[in-house]
């Protein structure tokens, strides 16, 4: 199984300051179709999880801009440009190139 | 709207079964494979078992294999996860997720596994 591994697992951020996430995997997460399928998910408190970004860096619709994906290989990154009140939650990262999907442990992003 | 709706959830005694029931609406539901995800209370999130668009492969975690199992009527646009031999560690809020890439998800439904 792809281990996908994240860090922080804590980040304490000041409203209108950024966050950054980190997310490696195991193994690599080209597909045989030649896409990366690596996903963030927001998960606010007592909701379900809503998908962020996919393959890498593309936002879904209605999500702000100031959430930002990147990376490549082992390697990706969310980014958060000035955190806001509403941010706070858990963002997982997970790999959806090989089976079994596997998630990131999870980062707890809070407000100082 | 894309929506799913989760249902079937409990309390049951260590060793009995539920089956969870998940409602798509919105989408051409025989062009997706559908899955479920549990998240334990307070952990993070585990995927469990998956579905092909026409229900003929299905994928499990290998800490379910044997004794869940997931199936879909596409005449209904209904998925469902047959739980069987049910253990405490099964205790969990379950959520069913459309596609490969879960880019929809249900409110979940909660299980809970205890004598």
């Amino acid at each position: 199984d792809v281990l996908m591994t994240q860090s922080p697992l804590s980040l304490p951020v000041t409203l209108g300051q950024p966050a950054s996430i980190s997310c490696r995997s195991s193994q690599g997460l080209v597909h045989s179709d030649g896409k990366t399928y690596l996903n963030w998910f927001q998960q606010r408190p007592g909701q379900s999880p809503r998908r962020l970004i996919y393959r890498v860096s593309d936002r879904e619709s209605g999500v702000p801009d100031r959430f930002s994906g990147s990376g490549s290989g082992t390697e990706f990154t969310l980014k958060i440009s000035r955190v806001e009140a509403e941010d706070v939650g858990v963002y997982y990262c997970m790999q959806g190139t090989h089976w079994p999907r596997t998630f990131g442990q999870g980062t707890k992003v809070e407000i100082k | 709207e894309v929506q799913l709706l989760d249902s079937g959830g409990g309390l049951v005694q260590p060793g009995g079964s539920l089956r969870l029931s998940c409602a798509a609406s919105g989408f051409t539901f025989t062009s997706y494979g559908m899955s479920w995800v549990r998240q334990a209370p307070g952990k993070g999130l585990e995927w469990v078992s998956a579905v092909s668009s026409g229900g003929s492969n299905t994928y499990y975690a290998d800490s379910v294999k044997g004794r869940f199992a997931i199936s879909r009527d596409n005449s209904k646009n209904m998925v469902y996860l047959q739980m069987n031999s049910l253990r405490a560690e099964d205790t969990a809020v379950y959520y069913c997720a459309k596609s490969a890439q879960f880019d929809v998800w249900g409110q979940g439904t909660t299980v809970t596994v205890s004598s």
